[in-house]
């Protein structure tokens, strides 16, 4: 069974511009999120896709980020414009079970962005 | 908002026994505690989860006090392939930010 993977490993951009990130998860985990390790902080939860709904949002840092997973399967996070501080490690994970019993996450192995 | 706090580094022999604490104070009715491994340039790797009391798998052991403020992973003899930073997770479906990383523990192994 393929792992998560994610799109690209490593992105550089300056700032101001707008950058994509994708990540397919596991066949057949409904479940998708999204966190983010910037610079010397722990890593933050983002968001939670259930199939193609937005489960919770509420960690998203501000209206620069927008997530879409279309059709229930792979997810992107676009950040736009990027800022400096935007810069840091973005994981995704997928689980099979329902957010109501909570399931074990398989990560991806992380985009690392950097903005300049 | 919850805060899941973690000692900052842990040194430890090959062949010992290893305990890492997460300190979790405001955990949810329907939190669960979830503990993972990252090693350099991966992401984090699932290791052992639980509710309450204990739970146990082939490579390590969670225990959960009555309060559920505070969990402990438990790492029998050690290898220094588990040269690794390890992470609580605390979450479920009550509340917002639902799921929060501990601040991770830098465990090495030396020989």
């Amino acid at each position: 069974e393929a792992g998560v993977t994610q799109f690209p490993s490593h992105s550089v951009i300056e700032k101001g511009q707008t950058v994509t990130l994708r990540c397919d998860p596991i066949s057949g985990h409904d479940n998708l999120y999204w966190y983010r390790r910037v610079m010397g902080k722990e890593i933050k939860f983002l968001l939670h896709f259930v199939k193609e709904s937005k489960q919770d949002e509420s960690g998203m840092p501000n209206n620069r980020f927008l997530a879409e997973r279309t059709g229930g399967t792979y997810s992107t996070l676009k950040v736009q414009p990027a800022e400096l501080e935007d810069s840091g490690v973005y994981f995704c994970a997928s689980s099979r079970r329902g957010a109501g019993n909570m399931d074990e996450q398989y990560f991806g192995p992380g985009t690392r962005l950097t903005v300049t | 908002l919850a805060k899941t706090t973690q000692p900052i580094s842990m040194d430890s022999y090959e062949g010992q026994e290893v305990n890492i604490t997460c300190s979790h104070n405001n955990i949810a009715t329907n939190d669960y505690i979830t503990w993972y491994q990252q090693f350099p340039s991966q992401g984090p790797r699932f290791i052992i989860q639980g509710y309450k009391t204990k739970v146990t798998n082939e490579v390590a052991s969670l225990f959960i006090p009555a309060d559920r403020k505070s969990s402990t992973l438990s790492l029998p003899r050690v290898s220094l392939s588990d040269t690794a930073v390890y992470y609580c997770l605390v979450g479920g479906v009550s509340g917002t930010y639902k799921y929060i990383f501990g601040t991770g523990t830098r465990l090495k192994v030396l020989a």
